[in-house]
């Protein structure tokens, strides 16, 4: 079956500095990739869509400066959270498209 | 936009019994529904899932049921087993799942032995 990857699968950074999350899809090209967030107990929210070659569609409310979304090839899409602060804690989960979206394993982020 | 509500948001089953979780959707326009089975600490992984070109659609234990009258989809796992127990999340999407999904608020089942 379609494989997600996601890297790093934890992280801890300190309040003011950026990360950058890897999502792979390793055995079959999508054009799509999506970006999610989940706190603790509750559901994944869609934070953006990733499409390769063009810029991300924002859901409401989410801060396109803040989270730069990158999806340069058809089997990598990366998400830079910028200036973290310890409200951007949260696990963050990716999915690519291939005729139904395939999940990522997350990364939890876990900002001091 | 799309809004889906899941219920209920905890339930326990006895080993053998089985178990049902709904959603209700709001845009008649949505015609694709997964189910996802999320473990602790991992992306959540499709279970199943329906069109609305389907009814009902059944693998091994797990069957989904679609109603597009009255816009609501179940989950029905029979013969539950321990390994059952992780939170359930029901979906919806427009244009057969090639666009966005909307997540239910999750449904942390429990099967006990």
């Amino acid at each position: 079956g379609a494989v997600v990857s996601q890297h790093p699968s934890r992280v801890i950074c300190k309040s003011g500095t950026s990360v950058k999350i890897e999502c792979r899809s390793l055995d079959f090209q999508a054009t799509t990739m999506f970006w999610y967030r989940q706190f603790p107990k509750q559901s994944l929210m869609l934070m953006a869509t990733s499409n390769e070659g063009s810029k991300a569609t924002y859901e409401q409310g989410v801060e396109k400066d803040k989270f730069l979304i990158n999806h340069a090839s058809l089997t990598l899409s990366t998400l830079t959270v910028t200036s973290a602060h310890p409200e951007d804690s949260s696990f963050y989960i990716c999915s690519a498209l291939s005729y139904e979206q395939y999940f990522g394993p997350g990364t939890r982020l876990t900002v001091t | 936009g799309e809004n889906v509500e899941q219920h209920p948001s905890t339930l326990s089953v006895q080993e053998g019994d089985s178990a049902v979780i709904k959603c209700t959707y709001s845009d008649s326009a949505s015609n694709y529904f997964p189910w996802y089975k999320q473990e602790l600490g991992k992306g959540p992984q499709l279970i199943i899932d329906i069109r609305s070109n389907v009814g009902e659609k059944k693998d091994q234990r797990i069957a989904v049921t679609l109603n597009k009258t009255a816009k609501h989809f179940s989950l029905h796992i029979t013969e539950t087993q321990p390994e059952d127990s992780a939170v359930y999340f029901c979906a919806a999407s427009i244009d057969f799942g090639n666009e966005k999904l909307t997540f239910g608020t999750g449904t942390r089942l429990t099967i006990i032995p």
